[in-house]
């Protein structure tokens, strides 16, 4: 079965520290990984992906295969990244559908 | 370009009533996904429609629908509505390649009593 494991419910650091939010995955196949984040009275929306291997607002995230884990990380957390983080598998001829993890609420304290 | 628009934003019915809920995409995208977002199962995927075509479906019961429109306009209804179906439904579109991104809406929020 597909499945995705966010460990940590709610993650707090302070403005500066580095953040690592963390995401192992369960997934048959060579899965598309995505990051998608939630702030505070928006819309959902994409923050990285794995296959475009860019660093979106000082976020990168690692596939590491062998461990089956994508985890997102920032150097230097700001009081902006405050937000609700998901980590999202997308497998094969997957049109439409991510597998959600259950979300990790990061809150960045000045 | 404008964003993924769902209507309404706030839904509340009784239950046993069926309940229709509306998402234009963007434009130029065809392929548009549900989901369901709950407080205890967190995000989970209804269906997708691509020109009209349902091409994936998740594990949800039957009086769970979806329709696409040729304009790529979806709708989806539910029907026979229960307790449990309270919840925020999020749409979302993408192009149509397979794992492309997806854009999504502010969701309708719907309240079953």
């Amino acid at each position: 079965a597909q499945r995705v494991t966010q460990p940590e419910k709610l993650l707090s650091v302070f403005k500066g520290a580095p953040v690592e939010l963390k995401c192992n995955y369960s997934y048959s196949g060579s899965p598309e990984l995505f990051w998608y984040v939630q702030y505070s009275r928006q819309r959902l929306q994409l923050l990285l992906r794995h296959i475009s291997r860019e660093s979106i607002k000082g976020f990168t995230a690692d596939l590491n295969k062998g461990e089956t884990s994508f985890h997102l990380k920032k150097p230097f957390a700001q009081e902006e990244d405050s937000a609700m983080y998901y980590c999202a598998p997308a497998g094969g001829t997957s049109y439409g559908k991510l597998t959600f993890g259950q979300g990790t609420i990061l809150t960045v304290h000045p | 370009k404008a964003g993924v628009t769902q209507t309404p934003r706030y839904l509340i019915k009784t239950r046993g009533q069926q309940v229709t809920l509306s998402c234009s995409p963007i434009s130029g995208h065809r392929s548009v996904s549900w989901y369901q977002q709950t407080p205890g199962q967190g995000l989970q995927f209804l269906f997708e429609y691509f020109s009209e075509t349902q091409r994936n479906k998740g594990n949800f019961p039957g009086r769970f629908s979806g329709r696409q429109f040729s304009n790529s306009r979806s709708e989806m209804n539910v029907s026979t509505l229960e307790l449990g179906d309270s919840a925020l439904y999020l749409c979302a579109s993408s192009l149509e390649a397979a794992n492309s991104p997806l854009h999504f809406g502010n969701g309708t929020r719907l309240t079953v009593t």
